[in-house]
């Protein structure tokens, strides 16, 4: 597609369920970024992959946090066992190389209730 | 202290007016510089990029960058009403990662 896609756009959950966020880079983009944006907070960088591989997943904020990337495109970040501090916007990224910066999609709101 | 720190406003200015907005970094090792905006409910748009000290313009944006002194701004000319939106600074190094500032609320007023 033309953009960076994500889905769903909001969601909302109770606290402990599981929760799948779903990211459709943009095509031929090899480089794939996950960022939380909590308010106040700025964005807050979650995982990187490139192709398929995920050579730094140290901004996940704990165990329950988990991503996947298939075929060198579509990502999946997981949520295990909700939280309300999980609350945030989920942003999703792409980019070519460092050079031409991200993309972003329009992200995922989740709200913990 | 957080790598890239920005002026949180929120600021409010009237139409046609020249904004400053600035970030300072502490990375030595950030070599290239960006600034987004984001409007409400979106994600961030990229709206300039650059690598080396000095001005970069586009349109009515200029980017400033200083590594001497680790300062970067981002000046829009003529601001208008459409301009409202959180402008977010981001600096890079060697690697693929990004780091961003908080964000600056900007309203520009009819």
């Amino acid at each position: 597609g033309a953009g960076v896609s994500q889905s769903p756009s909001n969601k909302v959950t109770e606290k402990g369920k599981d929760v799948e966020l779903r990211c459709d880079p943009i095509s031929g983009h090899t480089a794939l970024y996950w960022y939380r944006q909590s308010l106040g907070q700025g964005l807050e960088f979650l995982i990187y992959f490139q192709g398929n591989s995920a050579p730094d997943k140290s901004g996940l904020p704990s165990d329950r946090f988990s991503a996947e990337r298939t075929g060198g495109s579509v990502s999946t970040l997981t949520i295990q066992r909700t939280q309300q501090e999980d609350s945030a916007v989920y942003l999703c990224a792409s980019s070519r190389d460092r050079d031409n910066g991200y993309t972003f999609g329009s992200g995922t709101r989740l709200t913990v209730v | 202290q957080k790598e890239v720190e920005q002026d949180p406003g929120p600021l409010s200015v009237p139409e046609g007016a020249i904004v400053s907005l600035n970030c300072t970094y502490s990375n030595s090792a950030f070599q290239y510089f960006m600034w987004y905006r984001q409007y409400s409910r979106k994600g961030p748009e990229l709206l300039m990029y650059t690598y080396s000290s000095g001005n970069k313009e586009d349109g009515r944006f200029t980017a400033q960058v200083d590594k001497s002194s680790k300062y970067i701004s981002l000046f829009i000319r003529d601001s208008q009403p459409s301009d409202s939106a959180t402008y977010l600074c981001a600096s890079g190094g060697s690697n693929y990662k990004l780091t961003f500032g908080k964000g600056t609320l900007l309203t520009v007023n009819p």
